[in-house]
């Protein structure tokens, strides 16, 4: 079975400074790994997905993502925070194999970028 | 280009009633899902649909719920005798094609509220 897991809760972090966002997972094959963005009431929009190659994605906003196989791990990354980018943030996962499948996604983590 | 699009986007409605909800895909995405998302949890899996075809169902998907795509274009997902627990915020999205990679559209959700 696929499991995601976001072990954060919540991250704070200061303008200006670094963030990430942690995910590992859990899937029988090989995984293919998504980062989507929510904001209040909103619907999820798609940052990155890890499917092959390089791993270390670059997606929307400028963010990134690291998939790091051996820890079963694949966190959300960006050099410097913005205000802006608070708001929910959700891992999913689905398996290689799953043509096309469904995601399964994490519980998310809601960052918060003071100024 | 036009996103994936849900109506209502908000419905109150009382215990015991019936409530319909319309997902409109992004053009010529053969592939929509259903997920449902309450507060501080991440979106969970009810069903997608391969054009016509449902192919997949989640145990969440109780006898109440039913989900159809009769075109291979737009879907409707209604809950029947609504309860408490139905309220949740219900979100569709869409893919093109059956690769694994492909990535997953949502839309804006459509909210319900059961009194």
């Amino acid at each position: 079975a696929q499991s995601v897991a976001q072990p954060e809760d919540q991250v704070n972090v200061a303008e200006g400074n670094p963030l990430t966002v942690k995910c590992t997972y859990s899937v029988s094959g090989n995984p293919y790994l998504f980062w989507y963005v929510q904001y209040p009431n909103r619907g999820l929009q798609f940052l990155l997905k890890y499917i092959t190659g390089d791993n270390l994605v670059k997606g929307s906003y400028g963010f990134e993502a690291e998939f790091n196989k051996s820890q079963t791990s694949f966190h959300l990354k960006k050099p410097s925070a913005l205000v802006s980018d608070s708001a929910l943030y959700f891992c999913a996962v689905r398996d290689a194999a799953n043509q096309g499948g469904k995601l399964i996604f994490g519980q998310g983590t809601e960052l918060s970028v003071k100024p | 280009d036009t996103g994936v699009s849900q109506d209502p986007r908000h419905k109150i409605t009382k215990r015991g009633q019936n409530v319909t909800f319309r997902c409109d895909p992004i053009s010529e995405h053969n592939r929509l899902y259903w997920y449902r998302q309450t507060l501080g949890q991440g979106p969970e899996f009810l069903t997608y649909f391969q054009n016509e075809a449902q192919l997949e169902k989640s145990r969440l998907l109780s006898d109440r719920f039913s989900a159809e795509r009769p075109k291979g274009s737009f879907s409707t997902l209604e809950i029947q005798r609504t309860e408490q627990g139905d309220s949740a915020m219900y979100l569709c999205a869409s893919s093109l094609g059956r690769l694994s990679g492909n990535t997953i559209y949502f839309g804006e959700g459509s909210w319900l509220t059961v009194v």
